[in-house]
């Protein structure tokens, strides 16, 4: 295991339509969040999860958005009825729960709607 | 609410300059944590350090150093004899000791290096 990986890298879609984005953590970490980040500003924190369960959302995320992670393993990241606002990287982290420690970010989902 | 200013939206230097990226931050917390982040152009985040808001030691490593300020709520990174290859986009941020521990970003600061 070597990192954090997200599929696809790239996206784009037709104004309207539904994309998945998926993100596969660091194995043994149990901790997986979602950030956005948009061009030329820092990534803005969307969710997270502690192993399976999602323990908080941010108000960023609306009701279009939602995500899941089975197992406690990878996660998906849906996003329905997609709008031009939605184009931006999708970021995707994983650390452990217990103590300080530092997030392990993959390379990104850039997502383009049109 | 947490918040981290980096004021320096680009810098360009000359290949072997030093160059200081600024970060300040706020927050209500006593316990916090403080990240540098480079994200070249593959997009991936690359962790660089973490201190922790009891640690106000400077800590150097290679080329790169870190000025951690409690009193001026400032955590400043410098690169020492700068290189191409240093050329990126750098986020400072910050997070809480508990809870979400999710990270806030500034906006970043771009450095190009040219040779």
């Amino acid at each position: 295991d070597t990192g954090v990986s997200q599929d696809p890298r790239h996206k784009i879609t037709k104004r309207g339509q539904n994309v998945t984005f998926r993100c596969d953590p660091i194995s043994e970490h149990n901790r997986l969040y979602w950030y956005r980040q948009t061009l030329g500003q820092g990534p803005e924190f969307l969710t997270y999860f502690q192993n399976e369960a999602q323990l908080e959302k941010s108000r960023l995320l609306s009701n279009r958005f939602s995500a899941e992670r089975p197992k406690g393993s990878f996660s998906t990241l849906e996003i329905q009825r997609t709008e031009q606002g939605d184009s931006a990287m999708y970021l995707c982290a994983s650390s452990f729960s217990g103590g300080p420690t530092e997030a392990f970010f993959g390379q990104g989902t850039r997502l383009t709607v049109v | 609410a947490q918040k981290v200013t980096q004021a320096q939206t680009e810098i360009s230097v000359v290949e072997k300059e030093d160059v200081t990226l600024d970060c300040v931050y706020e927050t209500r917390d006593t316990t916090y944590y403080l990240f540098w982040y480079k994200q070249p152009p593959s997009g991936e985040l690359v962790f660089l350090i973490r201190r922790n808001s009891f640690d106000e030691q400077n800590e150097i490593s290679g080329r790169y150093s870190w000025n951690f300020q409690k009193s001026t709520s400032s955590f400043n990174f410098t690169i020492t004899a700068s290189q191409v290859v240093d050329s990126a986009v750098y986020f400072c941020a910050l997070s809480e000791d508990t809870g979400r521990r999710a990270l806030t970003f500034g906006s970043g600061t771009r450095l190009q290096v040219q040779p």
